[in-house]
């Protein structure tokens, strides 16, 4: 499977708690994008990675929040002491800089990570 | 602030019908519009799009038609059919700004019925 894959695909957790999410992209995609999705709503945008550079966070993404992409290729995404309103499906998406729609917004996207913090 | 809006929470059609999903946008600095499809325990996947530039696109079964002067574009699937059930989510973006930041509607969850 080549697509964009995302580890774990559910995490259950208390608050207070830290969580890691991994997202392997699709190879040789050098752009990298997590967005979260709540019940009833459309993803929303939390950042985004050129390479190995966060280019862009969104206001969504407090201080607990953090994101990594070390090497340019899989990312990370923790979130430290978790709270309640945490828990949502936090996706991770891919495309590459000059192949295809990618300059018009077409992503690929994982299966997402469900999070549900108790 | 909701710049993308889908109104319509759910539509229910017949299987060989016309399904028509709707969807309006308050920024008028999108320049290039998505449709997304999503099954359940998946992710959205990429339908069709269209250029701020152009009015309509088809591909196949799928045409995405744009109203500039009223912020609004809709996705046509004609004919219908039981596969096409899934939530289908609206997307805008800004290509001046970060590319790939998409704006996101709510969805609409189509049922094709048979």
């Amino acid at each position: 499977d080549t697509g964009v894959s995302q580890d774990p695909r559910h995490k259950i957790t208390k608050r207070g708690q830290n969580v890691t999410f991994r997202c392997d992209p699709i190879s040789e995609h050098n752009r990298l994008y997590w967005y979260r999705q709540t019940l009833g709503q459309g993803p929303e945008f939390l950042t985004y990675f050129q390479n190995e550079a966060q280019l862009e966070k969104s206001r969504l993404l407090s201080d607990r929040f953090s994101a990594e992409r070390p090497k340019g290729s899989f990312s990370t995404l923790e979130i430290q002491r978790t709270e309640q309103g945490d828990s949502a499906m936090y996706l991770c998406a891919s495309s590459h800089e000059n192949r295809g729609r990618a300059n018009t917004g077409e992503l690929f996207f994982g299966e997402g990570s469900r999070l549900t913090v108790l | 602030d909701q710049q993308v809006k889908q109104n319509s929470p759910s539509l229910s059609v017949q299987e060989g019908r016309i399904s028509i999903l709707n969807c309006d946008y308050t920024n008028s600095m999108f320049d290039y519009f998505l449709w997304y499809k999503k099954y359940p325990a998946e992710g959205p996947t990429f339908l069709i799009s269209i250029s701020s530039i152009k009015d309509k696109n088809e591909d196949g079964r799928f045409t995405v038609f744009l109203n500039k002067s009223a912020k609004h574009l809709s996705l046509h699937i004609v004919p219908s059919q039981p596969g096409d059930s899934a939530v289908y989510f609206c997307a805008a973006v800004d290509r001046g700004s970060t590319l790939g930041r998409l704006y996101f509607g709510r969805g609409t969850q189509l049922t094709v019925w048979p």
